[in-house]
């Protein structure tokens, strides 16, 4: 079975543009969250989606958006980039929601702001 | 506001030892603690997890101890290896979310 799938891996940025992230999760996990992970913050909530809803939000900022769809794949995205945005942004499944679940989480992507 | 507390930050060890990492959470609403294993460029990946109404979980040589009075629960890694060499992140959640908060990690070295 696949493990949970991020594209790009590595991207690079410069200030103010921005980026879409995308995420496929195990096949019929129906449940995606998404989290930032950087050196000084550690791993920070940043949404969790369940059959195209978004279920929780994180304290991020409004340039962070994300979205889900019917076949349960994910994508975030990050408007008018700043240089504190460079982060490994990971995307995690879990089969269902509802709290307690194994979260299986993909490679992440690296993004690089400039 | 950092509601999981995790210590120490890294931790050195040697091959056979026992290796202990430490976490204290703030929110009584938490029911759900999981520890995360994370290697260089991977992402984390569920170690064990232990619920409240339990005060150990064994795994192998993995080990979660839980009090809940205290609001703590460690990790402890018998028989260290080289190979659990890893940073390993402790979290908490509550039912109806699966939103996790972590700590910080602890950046675990096993020296042969």
């Amino acid at each position: 079975k696949a493990g949970v799938t991020q594209t790009p891996r590595y991207l690079i940025k410069t200030r103010g543009q921005q980026v879409t992230l995308s995420c496929s999760p195990i096949s019929g996990h129906r449940s995606v969250s998404w989290y930032q992970q950087t050196p000084g913050q550690g791993l920070q909530f940043l949404f969790e989606y369940f059959s195209e809803t978004q279920r929780n939000k994180g304290n991020f900022p409004g340039r962070f958006s994300g979205r889900q769809f019917s076949n349960s794949r994910s994508e975030m995205n990050v408007s008018t980039l700043e240089l504190g945005d460079s982060a490994l942004y990971l995307c995690a499944s879990t089969l269902s929601a509802g709290g307690n679940n194994e979260q299986f989480f993909g490679p992440g992507t690296r993004l690089t702001v400039l | 506001q950092q509601q999981v507390k995790q210590s120490p930050q890294s931790l050195i060890v040697q091959k056979g030892g026992i290796s202990i990492i430490n976490c204290a959470y703030e929110n009584t609403a938490f029911d759900y603690f999981p520890w995360y294993q994370q290697f260089p460029g991977k992402g984390p990946a569920l170690l064990i997890a232990i619920r409240p109404d339990v005060s150990e979980k064994k795994e192998g040589r993995f080990t979660i101890s839980f009090n809940k009075s205290a609001k703590q629960f460690s990790l402890h890694i018998m028989d260290s290896q080289p190979g659990d060499s890893a940073t390993y992140f402790c979290a908490a959640s509550k039912s109806g979310s699966e939103k996790l908060v972590f700590g910080k990690g602890t950046k675990l070295t096993v020296n042969p």
